[in-house]
């Protein structure tokens, strides 16, 4: 696609269900990112795919958090038993591999946990 | 532990005067570096990015990067109130992770 496409663009949920957030990244790009930014808050890394493989998965706040990524395109994140404190911007990026690249951007995915 | 550091401010600086926005970073493998403007509410956008020692200019905006000092700014000229934003600078290596300051909020006064 044009650009990287997140969905949904707002997801409220209430404590303990699982949610899924989904990021579709620019056509072509093989790195994908998944950011967490809490309201007036920096960017918080989870996670980094490199294709279909995780080379750093040192973000993910605890084991209810899981990504995957299939086919080296489309990513999930998964939140299982959701808390109050997962309630943040879920921001997901790509980017090329080949020469000196930047990460581009979706609309992100804001989560609220009521 | 691969770090970017930036001063969360707030910087204020009046219309039309220079804003200096500085970054500092701690992996030296690191090659590439990136400013990000983010809006209140928007997801950030790339500004500029530089990989080589010395400065690049863009329009109203200067990168500079020092190597040595693992140092990176980014330099707004005749400042504007819409460039009141948070920047976000990220450093990049060649396994194309990248890494993310907290942000610096600007705000520019009319």
């Amino acid at each position: 696609g044009a650009g990287v496409s997140q969905s949904p663009s707002n997801k409220v949920t209430e404590k303990g269900k699982d949610v899924e957030l989904r990021c579709d990244p620019i056509s072509g790009h093989t790195a994908l990112y998944w950011y967490r930014q809490s309201l007036g808050q920096g960017l918080e890394f989870l996670i980094y795919f490199q294709g279909n493989s995780a080379p750093d998965k040192s973000g993910l706040p605890s084991d209810r958090f899981s990504a995957e990524r299939t086919g080296g395109s489309v990513s999930t994140l998964t939140i299982q038993r959701t808390q109050q404190e997962d309630s943040a911007v879920y921001l997901c990026a790509s980017s090329s591999t080949q020469g000196v690249t930047e990460a581009f951007f979706g609309q992100g995915t804001r989560l609220t946990v009521v | 532990q691969k770090e970017v550091e930036q001063n969360s401010g707030p910087l204020s600086v009046p219309e039309g005067a220079i804003a200096s926005l500085n970054c500092t970073y701690s992996d030296r493998g690191s090659q590439s570096f990136f400013w990000y403007r983010q809006y209140s509410g928007k997801s950030p956008e790339l500004i500029m990015f530089i990989y080589s020692n010395g400065d690049k200019e863009d329009g109203r905006f200067t990168a500079q990067l020092n190597k040595a000092s693992q140092y990176v700014s980014l330099l707004i000229r005749d400042s504007q109130p819409s460039d009141s934003a948070t920047y976000l600078c990220a450093g990049g290596n060649t396994g194309n992770q990248f890494y993310f300051g907290t942000g610096t909020s600007l705000t520019v006064i009319p």
